[in-house]
């Protein structure tokens, strides 16, 4: 149980073009999602937060009109890079936390997308 | 400010010996630390989690240490095996902060045969 799967694992794209990442909880309820974004041999840097139906909360220094981030429904949120540029290159990871059926503390992420921008 | 510091940054240790790697925070509103495992290219996975209330949580060849007084936790991996190697990141969060988790900078585990 607890699997969050992400869509695409890898994306290549032009400079200044838009490119959109979907965050999913097969087999649970997700009412808080997070973004991340690591750099090689780095931690994870937190991005945002998102409760199902609210607009996210962003970290200091996250641009939200570059980052932006929808949570429409239990089991989906999705970031899209607007006009991307070569330092948006990076891994996005994006992690849910059971808050309805299974309350829980723990996140749960998912696999990661690689965004190489040209 | 690092409200989370791991130590060490590289870890090598032979197979079957033990790995302990070693987090401090600063934060006492934290009450909840998990341990997480990534491997090159994926996403981190959980490994074992403890709130503060609790000294020593084992599962498997995984054991968590807490010294709440301290405010030091650890991760102690038994009879440490090849498939290990990996980076570590143990974390904190606050519930009351939307579960936010403040990372380590993670500590890259080699194990070798």
């Amino acid at each position: 149980g607890a699997v969050v799967s992400q869509h695409p694992s890898r994306v290549i794209c032009k400079s200044g073009t838009s490119v959109k990442i979907e965050c999913r909880s097969l087999d649970f309820q997700a009412t808080t999602m997070f973004w991340y974004r690591q750099f090689p041999k780095q931690s994870l840097m937190l991005m945002a937060t998102s409760n199902e139906g609210s607009k996210a909360t962003y970290e200091q220094g996250v641009e939200k009109d570059k980052f932006l981030i929808n949570h429409a429904s239990l089991t989906l949120s999705t970031l899209t890079v607007t006009s991307a540029h070569p330092e948006d290159s990076s891994f996005y990871i994006c992690s849910a936390r059971d808050g309805r059926l299974n309350p829980t503390d723990t996140q749960y992420f998912g696999p990661g997308t690689r965004l190489t921008v040209l | 400010q690092q409200q989370v510091k791991q130590s060490p940054q590289s870890l090598i240790v032979q197979k079957g010996g033990i790995s302990i790697i070693n987090c401090a925070y600063e934060n006492t509103a934290f009450d909840y630390f998990p341990w997480y495992q990534q491997f090159p290219g994926k996403g981190p996975a959980l490994l074992i989690a403890i709130r503060p209330d609790v000294s020593e949580k084992k599962e498997g060849r995984f054991t968590i240490s807490f010294n709440k007084s301290a405010k030091q936790f650890s991760l102690h991996i038994m009879d440490s095996q090849p498939g290990d190697s990996a980076t570590y990141f143990c974390a904190a969060s606050i519930r009351g902060s939307n579960y936010k988790l403040t990372f380590g900078k993670g500590t890259l585990l080699t194990v070798n045969p």
